[in-house]
């Protein structure tokens, strides 16, 4: 079974410039997240995505983050414009979803990631 | 809020010693889930285990031992005869069940382990 698929997996760009990152999730996996990880950092949720709903972006910063999950499977996280501080390993994550009321499975799906370098 | 601690920030041990990695949480929910993860240089996160706040009772897999006491907010990890490929960052993680809260992870910072032959 394939894992989450990440693109591209190294990204260099000048500050100001857009960069798009794609996630193509688990087949069949509902839930689906966007982390961000600085370097000596563990990851911080900046998205998630039941289906095609954004179900909390309380930490996307949305003056410049956007992200889409068209049709409830793969996802892009654009960021426009970028700046020197979002340097940092952008990674797709997902899961089942809920199997009942209260039970988390929690156990999250990661991609190898998308490291961004902003210059 | 919540929050997760792990204060060792990197570890070296030689090859075939144990290793305990310690993680502090705090949370206000009295049902939560706590996990750890292994994440290799290649980058990608490996699920490693998940507990519920309802269960204490410790666990072993293998090499891998799990150490989860409520009374002192701890999830500790030890690893058994470690190995080189053993060498990784290791992370705690925190979520709860409740709301929206369901599956947002809140990691530590992690702690790197090097295993030297």
């Amino acid at each position: 079974e394939a894992g989450v698929v990440q693109s591209p997996r190294y990204k260099i760009i000048e500050k100001k410039q857009p960069v798009a990152f794609w996630c193509n999730p688990i087949s069949g996996h509902n839930t689906l997240y966007w982390y961000r990880q600085n370097l000596g950092q563990g990851p911080e949720l900046l998205i998630r995505y039941e289906n095609e709903e954004a179900v909390d972006d309380s930490q996307l910063p949305k003056d410049r983050f956007s992200a889409e999950r068209l049709k409830g499977v793969d996802s892009t996280l654009k960021i426009q414009p970028a700046e020197l501080g979002d340097s940092a390993v952008y990674l797709c994550a997902s899961s089942p979803g809920w199997r009942g009321a209260g039970e988390n499975t929690g156990e999250l799906f990661f991609g190898e990631g998308s490291r961004l370098t902003v210059l | 809020a919540q929050k997760v601690t792990q204060a060792q920030t990197e570890i070296s041990v030689v090859e075939k010693e144990d290793v305990t990695l310690d993680c502090v949480y705090e949370t206000r929910d009295t049902t939560y889930y706590l996990f750890w993860y292994k994440q290799p240089p290649s980058g990608e996160l490996v699920f490693l285990i998940r507990r519920n706040s309802f269960d204490e009772q410790n666990e072993i897999s293998g090499r891998y031992s799990w150490n989860f006491q409520k009374s002192t907010s701890s999830f500790n990890f030890t690893i058994t005869a470690s190995q080189v490929v053993d060498s990784a960052v290791y992370f705690c993680a925190l979520s709860g069940n409740y709301g929206g809260s369901q599956g947002n992870l809140i990691f530590g910072k992690g702690t790197k382990l090097s295993v030297k032959p």
